[in-house]
């Protein structure tokens, strides 16, 4: 069946401006992770969602940085007011409830000029 | 001490040995544990997973968990070229469900 999707696959964006990065889970996974990776940092989790709600939000590195997810399904990580420490890949993983075994998208690569 | 540690490497081995890829974390009440692969400009791809303590084994691969020693690690037997890519430990700390990771091990699988 079909995997986790992401889009765009590659964002470049001026520094100030606000981007939309989006991620489809794989149909029926109920939770949905957002993580970035970056070659200084590794790999980071951002935020959490089971069904509609974001019971984890720790990972949020400032105010501008928000997620949301509809329908217990698609969901879309923003970042406003863009800064050049934001450049990174942006990687989606989706799991099936009861399990714990996340499977990651092919990432969004954002770079912040 | 980061919570999760892994030697970057890169790793040497021979085509047809035995790859060895070990990872420690530092939250004690941690219960799950993943491997993941992941070649240079793709995103992580789920290996195995381990809850307990002992062996795990899939084809080629063995995970291996010790939760006194806080210690898992990953074997790959008769390794091959195509195994040459970054390995990622990730821990699943107690009460949540993020995942934690090292900053991988790059395995280099030599013909």
């Amino acid at each position: 069946g079909a995997g986790v999707s992401q889009s765009p696959s590659n964002k470049v964006t001026e520094k100030g401006k606000d981007v939309e990065l989006r991620c489809d889970p794989i149909s029926g996974h109920t939770a949905l992770y957002w993580y970035r990776q970056s070659l200084g940092q590794g790999l980071e989790f951002l935020i959490y969602f089971q069904g509609n709600s974001a019971p984890d939000k720790s990972g949020l590195p400032s105010d501008r940085f928000s997620a949301e997810r509809t329908g217990g399904s698609v969901s879309t990580l923003t970042i406003q007011r863009t800064q050049q420490e934001d450049s990174a890949v942006y990687l989606c993983a989706s799991s099936l409830g009861g399990r714990l075994e996340q499977y990651f998208g092919p990432g969004t690569r954002l770079t912040v000029t | 001490q980061k919570e999760v540690e892994q030697n970057s490497g890169p790793l040497s081995v021979p085509e047809g040995a035995i790859a060895s890829l070990n990872c420690t974390y530092s939250d004690r009440g941690s219960q799950s544990f993943f491997w993941y692969r992941q070649y240079s400009g793709k995103s992580p791809e789920l290996i195995m997973s381990i809850y307990s303590n002992g062996d795990k084994e899939d084809g080629r691969f063995t995970a291996q968990l010790n939760k006194a020693s806080q210690y898992v690690s990953l074997l790959i037997r008769d390794s091959q070229p195509s195994d040459s890519a970054t390995y990622l430990c990730a821990v699943m700390p107690s009460g949540t469900y993020k995942y934690i990771f090292g900053t991988g091990t790059r395995l280099k699988v030599l013909a």
